[in-house]
Protein backbone atom coordinates (compact mmCIF):
# COMPACT_ATOMS: atom_id res chain seq x y z
CA UNK A 1 0.00 0.00 0.00
CA UNK A 2 0.99 3.84 -0.31
CA UNK A 3 3.69 4.77 1.83
CA UNK A 4 4.52 8.33 3.34
CA UNK A 5 8.34 8.89 4.59
CA UNK A 6 9.70 11.80 6.49
CA UNK A 7 13.20 12.43 7.13
CA UNK A 8 15.32 13.41 9.15
CA UNK A 9 13.21 11.48 12.23
CA UNK A 10 15.21 14.13 14.46
CA UNK A 11 16.35 17.12 13.90
CA UNK A 12 18.78 19.69 16.02
CA UNK A 13 19.45 22.83 15.39
CA UNK A 14 21.15 25.98 16.74
CA UNK A 15 18.96 29.48 16.71
CA UNK A 16 19.17 31.07 13.77
CA UNK A 17 20.15 27.88 11.82
CA UNK A 18 17.96 26.57 8.86
CA UNK A 19 15.75 23.16 9.05
CA UNK A 20 14.48 21.36 6.13
CA UNK A 21 12.40 18.05 7.05
CA UNK A 22 11.42 16.17 3.32
CA UNK A 23 8.52 13.80 2.69
CA UNK A 24 8.37 11.51 0.11
CA UNK A 25 5.63 8.87 -1.08
CA UNK A 26 5.52 5.61 -2.62
CA UNK A 27 2.81 6.41 -5.27
CA UNK A 28 1.61 9.55 -6.51
CA UNK A 29 -0.18 12.08 -4.74
CA UNK A 30 -3.18 14.10 -4.98
CA UNK A 31 -2.28 16.67 -2.71
CA UNK A 32 0.31 16.96 0.38
CA UNK A 33 -0.82 18.43 4.14
CA UNK A 34 1.98 20.05 6.65
CA UNK A 35 1.17 19.97 10.56
CA UNK A 36 2.96 20.95 13.32
CA UNK A 37 2.25 19.53 16.75
CA UNK A 38 3.84 21.34 19.70
CA UNK A 39 5.63 19.04 22.43
CA UNK A 40 2.59 17.64 24.66
CA UNK A 41 -0.03 19.67 22.39
CA UNK A 42 -2.51 18.86 19.27
CA UNK A 43 -1.67 18.91 15.50
CA UNK A 44 -2.10 22.19 14.01
CA UNK A 45 -2.67 22.64 10.37
CA UNK A 46 0.14 24.21 8.65
CA UNK A 47 -1.04 23.97 4.94
CA UNK A 48 -2.56 21.78 2.01
CA UNK A 49 -0.44 21.70 -1.41
CA UNK A 50 -2.20 20.62 -4.65
CA UNK A 51 -0.58 20.95 -7.93
CA UNK A 52 2.58 20.09 -9.04
CA UNK A 53 5.44 22.04 -8.72
CA UNK A 54 3.86 24.41 -5.98
CA UNK A 55 5.78 26.75 -4.04
CA UNK A 56 3.97 28.51 -1.44
CA UNK A 57 5.48 30.56 2.18
CA UNK A 58 4.10 31.38 5.32
CA UNK A 59 6.66 33.99 6.72
CA UNK A 60 9.73 31.90 7.67
CA UNK A 61 8.27 28.58 6.39
CA UNK A 62 8.75 27.50 2.55
CA UNK A 63 6.40 24.42 1.40
CA UNK A 64 7.34 22.97 -2.20
CA UNK A 65 4.95 20.28 -3.80
CA UNK A 66 7.47 17.97 -6.18
CA UNK A 67 7.46 18.21 -9.87
CA UNK A 68 6.04 14.34 -9.84
CA UNK A 69 3.59 14.99 -6.67
CA UNK A 70 5.50 12.48 -5.02
CA UNK A 71 7.82 14.46 -2.28
CA UNK A 72 7.48 17.34 -0.55
CA UNK A 73 9.48 19.66 1.63
CA UNK A 74 8.92 22.05 4.40
CA UNK A 75 12.07 24.76 4.88
CA UNK A 76 12.37 26.89 7.93
CA UNK A 77 14.88 29.89 7.60
CA UNK A 78 16.35 30.89 10.97
CA UNK A 79 14.92 29.03 13.36
CA UNK A 80 13.54 30.62 16.49
CA UNK A 81 12.63 28.86 19.58
CA UNK A 82 9.18 28.60 18.91
CA UNK A 83 9.81 26.52 16.21
CA UNK A 84 10.10 23.55 18.45
CA UNK A 85 8.14 20.33 17.67
CA UNK A 86 6.94 17.86 15.29
CA UNK A 87 6.05 18.83 11.66
CA UNK A 88 4.23 15.96 9.85
CA UNK A 89 3.20 15.58 6.23
CA UNK A 90 0.16 13.84 5.10
CA UNK A 91 -0.28 12.57 1.45
CA UNK A 92 -3.18 11.69 0.10
CA UNK A 93 -3.13 9.10 -2.97
CA UNK A 94 -5.84 10.29 -5.62
CA UNK A 95 -9.23 11.51 -4.92
CA UNK A 96 -10.25 8.06 -3.14
CA UNK A 97 -7.15 7.11 -1.37
CA UNK A 98 -6.84 7.17 2.20
CA UNK A 99 -4.79 10.38 3.53
CA UNK A 100 -1.35 8.88 5.17
CA UNK A 101 0.51 10.44 7.76
CA UNK A 102 4.23 10.64 8.00
CA UNK A 103 6.29 9.41 11.31
CA UNK A 104 7.19 13.39 11.59
CA UNK A 105 10.50 15.35 11.98
CA UNK A 106 11.22 16.19 15.47
CA UNK A 107 12.68 19.42 15.76
CA UNK A 108 14.47 21.20 18.42
CA UNK A 109 16.27 24.25 18.87
CA UNK A 110 18.82 25.05 20.89
CA UNK A 111 18.70 29.11 21.62
CA UNK B 1 -9.06 31.89 17.41
CA UNK B 2 -11.02 28.67 16.06
CA UNK B 3 -11.51 26.65 18.83
CA UNK B 4 -12.81 22.88 19.11
CA UNK B 5 -13.08 20.99 22.18
CA UNK B 6 -13.32 17.39 23.01
CA UNK B 7 -15.59 15.55 25.56
CA UNK B 8 -14.63 13.84 27.80
CA UNK B 9 -10.83 14.24 27.51
CA UNK B 10 -10.20 11.32 28.66
CA UNK B 11 -11.86 7.89 29.88
CA UNK B 12 -11.59 4.26 30.81
CA UNK B 13 -14.32 1.82 29.74
CA UNK B 14 -14.43 -1.97 30.07
CA UNK B 15 -13.87 -4.38 27.12
CA UNK B 16 -17.26 -5.15 25.30
CA UNK B 17 -18.82 -1.68 26.34
CA UNK B 18 -19.75 1.37 23.75
CA UNK B 19 -17.81 4.68 24.84
CA UNK B 20 -19.32 8.01 23.25
CA UNK B 21 -16.65 11.06 22.17
CA UNK B 22 -18.11 14.24 21.49
CA UNK B 23 -16.00 17.09 19.11
CA UNK B 24 -17.50 20.99 19.42
CA UNK B 25 -16.79 23.80 17.55
CA UNK B 26 -17.01 26.62 19.82
CA UNK B 27 -16.71 29.84 17.50
CA UNK B 28 -17.44 28.43 14.41
CA UNK B 29 -19.54 26.63 11.75
CA UNK B 30 -17.67 23.38 11.34
CA UNK B 31 -19.14 21.88 7.83
CA UNK B 32 -16.33 19.48 7.82
CA UNK B 33 -15.05 17.72 11.08
CA UNK B 34 -12.37 14.85 10.39
CA UNK B 35 -11.37 12.71 13.36
CA UNK B 36 -8.35 11.08 14.14
CA UNK B 37 -6.42 8.46 16.05
CA UNK B 38 -2.74 8.71 17.53
CA UNK B 39 -1.25 5.68 19.30
CA UNK B 40 2.12 6.46 21.60
CA UNK B 41 5.09 8.09 19.71
CA UNK B 42 3.30 7.79 16.17
CA UNK B 43 1.59 9.85 13.84
CA UNK B 44 -1.94 10.21 12.91
CA UNK B 45 -4.10 7.94 11.18
CA UNK B 46 -7.54 9.69 9.36
CA UNK B 47 -10.47 7.64 10.27
CA UNK B 48 -13.31 9.40 8.96
CA UNK B 49 -14.05 12.79 7.45
CA UNK B 50 -17.74 14.10 8.03
CA UNK B 51 -19.85 16.73 6.32
CA UNK B 52 -22.85 18.19 8.74
CA UNK B 53 -26.01 16.29 7.57
CA UNK B 54 -24.46 13.42 5.59
CA UNK B 55 -22.49 10.36 6.39
CA UNK B 56 -18.79 9.81 6.95
CA UNK B 57 -16.53 8.74 4.66
CA UNK B 58 -14.64 6.12 5.85
CA UNK B 59 -10.85 5.75 5.07
CA UNK B 60 -9.87 2.05 3.97
CA UNK B 61 -9.43 -0.11 7.07
CA UNK B 62 -11.59 1.95 9.39
CA UNK B 63 -14.78 -0.23 10.34
CA UNK B 64 -17.91 1.93 9.79
CA UNK B 65 -19.89 -0.12 12.32
CA UNK B 66 -17.67 -0.15 14.95
CA UNK B 67 -16.64 3.38 14.85
CA UNK B 68 -19.85 5.45 14.36
CA UNK B 69 -19.89 9.28 13.57
CA UNK B 70 -22.52 11.42 13.35
CA UNK B 71 -21.95 15.41 12.79
CA UNK B 72 -26.00 16.47 13.10
CA UNK B 73 -24.94 20.30 13.63
CA UNK B 74 -22.73 22.39 12.31
CA UNK B 75 -21.01 22.65 15.45
CA UNK B 76 -20.73 18.79 17.00
CA UNK B 77 -19.65 15.44 15.69
CA UNK B 78 -19.42 12.62 17.95
CA UNK B 79 -17.96 9.80 17.15
CA UNK B 80 -19.02 6.31 19.31
CA UNK B 81 -16.77 3.38 19.90
CA UNK B 82 -19.06 0.51 19.95
CA UNK B 83 -18.29 -2.48 21.65
CA UNK B 84 -15.26 -1.49 22.69
CA UNK B 85 -12.14 -3.96 22.99
CA UNK B 86 -8.21 -3.26 24.33
CA UNK B 87 -6.90 -3.14 20.83
CA UNK B 88 -8.96 0.49 20.83
CA UNK B 89 -6.98 2.24 23.15
CA UNK B 90 -5.63 5.08 21.34
CA UNK B 91 -5.50 8.79 21.60
CA UNK B 92 -8.37 10.27 19.80
CA UNK B 93 -8.56 13.70 17.95
CA UNK B 94 -10.87 15.69 15.93
CA UNK B 95 -11.12 18.59 13.68
CA UNK B 96 -13.04 20.71 12.43
CA UNK B 97 -13.03 22.92 8.74
CA UNK B 98 -14.79 25.68 8.10
CA UNK B 99 -15.29 28.04 4.92
CA UNK B 100 -11.80 27.82 4.50
CA UNK B 101 -9.61 24.77 3.89
CA UNK B 102 -7.49 25.07 7.30
CA UNK B 103 -8.14 22.78 10.68
CA UNK B 104 -8.23 23.47 14.13
CA UNK B 105 -8.12 20.32 16.25
CA UNK B 106 -9.34 19.52 19.08
CA UNK B 107 -7.38 18.57 22.46
CA UNK B 108 -8.10 14.65 22.18
CA UNK B 109 -9.58 12.12 24.07
CA UNK B 110 -7.59 9.41 25.46
CA UNK B 111 -9.62 6.08 25.81
CA UNK B 112 -8.56 3.63 27.56
CA UNK B 113 -10.44 0.03 27.50
CA UNK B 114 -9.32 -2.60 30.31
Amino acid sequence: GQQVMQIPQYQHVQEGEDFTTYCNSSTTLSNIQWYKQRPGGHPVFLIQLVKSGEVKKQKRLTFQFGEAIKNSSLHITATQTTDVGTYFCAGRGGSQGNLIFGKGTKLSVKP
Amino acid sequence: GAVVSQHPSWVICKSGTSVKIECRSLDFQATTMFWYRQFPKQSLMLMATSNEGSKATYEQGVEKDKFLINHASLTLSTLTVTSAHPEDSSFYICSGSGQGREQYFGPGTRLTVT
